[in-house]
């Protein structure tokens, strides 16, 4: 069955960096492109760009443009985002989805907390 | 960047109402428009997909109806399973924008 499974909780200062991974097993990973979703606590969610697992090309939000790079290692099946110059409003929960094909799959959701 | 502006951004309804929530875009997305339901603590799950398409496994009281640049997801008998907050998502083109939510609340 499809999994995407998340790193796990993270805590940083502001300005500071942090890598989210998002390990995907149960189907050809280089089939399906990789978005990646946040949500501030209390707050709908939000796009913030996509990753193709086969060539590694990537489409991102003006709003993180400079700030977010999406990579891919297709020897470990595993998609990484990593957002740069943290501040407070990046407290939120990172998801990685599968959106393409017959059914969508989501991680379990990753906690980043920025506070100094 | 196409904005998706969603309405009402939060309702009350009785179990047994018909339920209709507005996503309109800021220019026309064809039919690539998703809707996506999440309930508390929980991870968003896709109820429609192609503006009327429902998912597999998804009951048929939910429904999706439009194109271009209006389109409405109606529930037509709410459930006590059915109180969540409810995402549209244009797919049309990058970068994908989803809609603020309606928290649809007990009345």
């Amino acid at each position: 069955q499809v999994q995407l499974v998340q790193s796990g909780a993270e805590v940083k200062k502001p300005g500071a960096s942090v890598k989210v991974s998002c390990k995907a097993s149960g189907y050809t990973f280089t089939s399906y492109y990789m978005h990646w979703v946040r949500q501030a606590p209390g707050q709908g969610l939000e796009w913030m760009g996509i990753i193709n697992p086969s060539g590694g090309s990537t489409s991102y939000a003006q709003k993180f443009q400079g700030r977010v790079t999406m990579t891919r290692d297709t020897s470990t099946s595993t998609v990484y985002m990593e957002l740069s110059s943290l501040r407070s409003e990046d407290t939120a929960v990172y998801y990685c989805a599968r959106m393409g094909g017959a059914a969508d799959y989501w991680g379990q959701g990753t906690l980043v907390t920025v506070s100094s | 960047d196409i904005q998706m502006t969603q309405s009402p951004s939060a309702m009350s309804a009785s179990v047994g109402d018909r339920v209709t929530i507005t996503c309109r875009a800021s220019q026309g997305i064809s039919n690539y428009l998703a809707w996506f339901q999440q309930k508390p603590g929980k991870v968003p799950k896709r109820l429609i997909y192609a503006s009327s398409s429902l998912q597999s496994g998804v009951p048929s009281r939910f429904s999706g109806s439009g194109s271009g640049t209006e389109f409405t997801l109606t529930i037509s008998s709410l459930q006590p399973e059915d109180f969540a907050t409810y995402y549209c998502l244009q797919h049309n083109s990058y970068p994908w924008t989803f809609g603020q939510g309606t928290k649809v609340e007990i009345k």
